[in-house]
């Protein structure tokens, strides 16, 4: 079934490692998105790509790197984990402006 | 910028009881809406979705129609069931129409439990 796939599902993370979150969609769709759902605070946008070859910051951006090197591919990366990084991310994507977006099943993300 | 305000939770109902979930906004011009749901453990699934003012979306039993004069698009069923359980997220594009790429904005979130 086409969609967007997330790897990995969960990841326990030590305080300083590094980690890439892998997100894959085979939509051809042009926009991007990486949000983090924590409890009490709702979904909040860390980072976005209108296009392959850009990439824009979110609400919560420190901390976290993006690129886009093709359309199908958003790898979300944390230099230097924290634990206030513990959280679960949505990977998504849309065709373009004003449409609706398509999820990710999510990677939760502990860091301790 | 654009926002969204959405009823405070959780909700919980009986089975066949009605629901209604507030939302409004507050947008430049006039954005698309949307309802995305969240079983627990899962990413969201959009639910329904209105274009254009007085548009009403429906699926699944739940309805919801794009006031422009209240600026709201408040969530309604009839008759929930047990696996309506779950969460529920109104959104919208922030700035529509510019060069944002519909990223959403989305409201806090209402926990809905339905018991037997």
């Amino acid at each position: 079934i086409a969609g967007i796939t997330q790897a990995p599902t969960s990841q326990i993370l030590a305080a300083g490692r590094r980690m890439t979150l892998r997100c894959t969609q085979d939509m051809r769709h042009n926009a991007m998105y990486w949000y983090r759902q924590d409890l009490g605070l709702g979904l909040r946008l860390i980072h976005y790509s209108n296009t392959a070859g850009t990439t824009g910051k979110g609400e919560v951006p420190d901390g976290y790197s993006v690129s886009r090197a093709n359309t199908d591919d958003f790898p979300l990366t944390l230099a230097s984990a924290v634990p206030s990084q513990t959280s679960v991310y949505f990977c998504a994507s849309s065709v373009t402006v004003n449409t609706e977006a398509f999820f990710g099943q999510g990677t939760r993300l502990t860091v301790v | 910028g654009d926002s969204v305000t959405q009823m405070e939770g959780p909700v919980t109902l009986s089975e066949e009881a009605c629901l209604t979930i507030n939302c409004t906004y507050t947008a430049t011009g006039y954005p698309s809406l949307f309802w995305y749901v969240q079983y627990p453990g899962e990413g969201l699934q959009l639910l329904l979705k209105a274009t254009k003012a007085d548009d009403k979306g429906s699926n699944k039993g739940f309805e919801a129609t794009y006031r422009k004069e209240t600026t709201s698009f408040h969530l309604e069923k009839g008759s929930v069931q047990v696996s309506d359980s779950a969460v529920y997220f109104c959104a919208l594009p922030d700035n529509a129409g510019g060069t944002s790429y519909g990223k959403l904005t989305f409201g806090q979130g209402t926990i809905l439990t339905v018991h037997p």
